[in-house]
């Protein structure tokens, strides 16, 4: 079945340091992909999503692209900050459902 | 547009006793969603109603029900509450079921049970 398997945390870096957090991805047809944060007490948002391949999404300095060839969906950013701490979650689309992976914890220290 | 919400916040239970965990949107969504999250294991489907009238077993569903009481809630119900079940669980909606085209999730901010 679908499934989504991403980089386990947590991570730690210094502010203004790169990102990337890895993302794969099982699908039979041609899922959506998605980015979510949750920030500490709160619910996931959406950061980003790519429908199709070779797609780039990207918000607030994050970009990811949807890679059908290494079935791959990594997140990067360029300069981390303390504001960007916080729970990533990649995420595929498929059937009647949406799959997550587990989830890698991000702290940024000044 | 106050988009996904959930009610209560917070709950402490006993074990066996029951509640239930209510959702509603307003974003005119057809799906809706139900997960549980808990630490290291990300987020587990329990139910999901992929239209107003349906509803269906996700990943999890053993010791809960759900109702679809029309197109803007649906409610989680523990008839008998576990320790097993302490988590935080969110509600969710999308326009329409999980693979359609540019399709994506809405949350709630969720709700924190502790079963005793």
């Amino acid at each position: 079945g679908d499934s989504v398997t991403q980089m386990e945390g947590p991570v730690t870096l210094s502010e203004e340091a790169f990102l990337t957090i890895n993302c794969t991805y099982t699908a039979t047809g041609y899922p959506s992909l998605f980015w979510y944060v949750q920030y500490p007490g709160e619910g996931l948002q959406l950061l980003l999503k790519a429908t199709k391949a070779d797609d780039k999404g990207s918000n607030k300095g994050f970009e990811a692209t949807y890679r059908k060839e290494t079935t791959s969906f990594h997140l990067e950013k360029g300069s981390v900050q303390v504001s960007d701490s916080a729970v990533y979650f990649c995420a595929l689309s498929g059937g009647n459902q949406f799959y997550f992976g587990t989830g890698t914890s991000l702290t940024v220290i000044p | 547009n106050a988009g996904v919400t959930q009610t209560p916040k917070f709950q402490v239970l006993k074990t066996g006793q029951s509640m239930t965990l209510q959702c509603a949107q307003d974003m005119n969504h057809n799906s809706m969603y139900w997960y549980r999250q808990d630490p290291g294991m990300g987020l587990r489907l329990i139910y999901y109603s992929a239209s107003e009238g349906t509803t269906d077993k996700g990943e999890v569903p053993n010791g809960y029900n759900v109702s679809r009481l029309n197109k803007r809630e649906f409610s989680l119900r523990l008839e008998s509450a576990a320790p097993s079940q302490t988590s935080v669980y969110f509600c969710a909606s999308s326009e329409v079921p999980g693979g359609a085209l540019r399709n994506e999730q809405f949350f709630g901010p969720g709700t924190r049970l502790t079963v005793l």
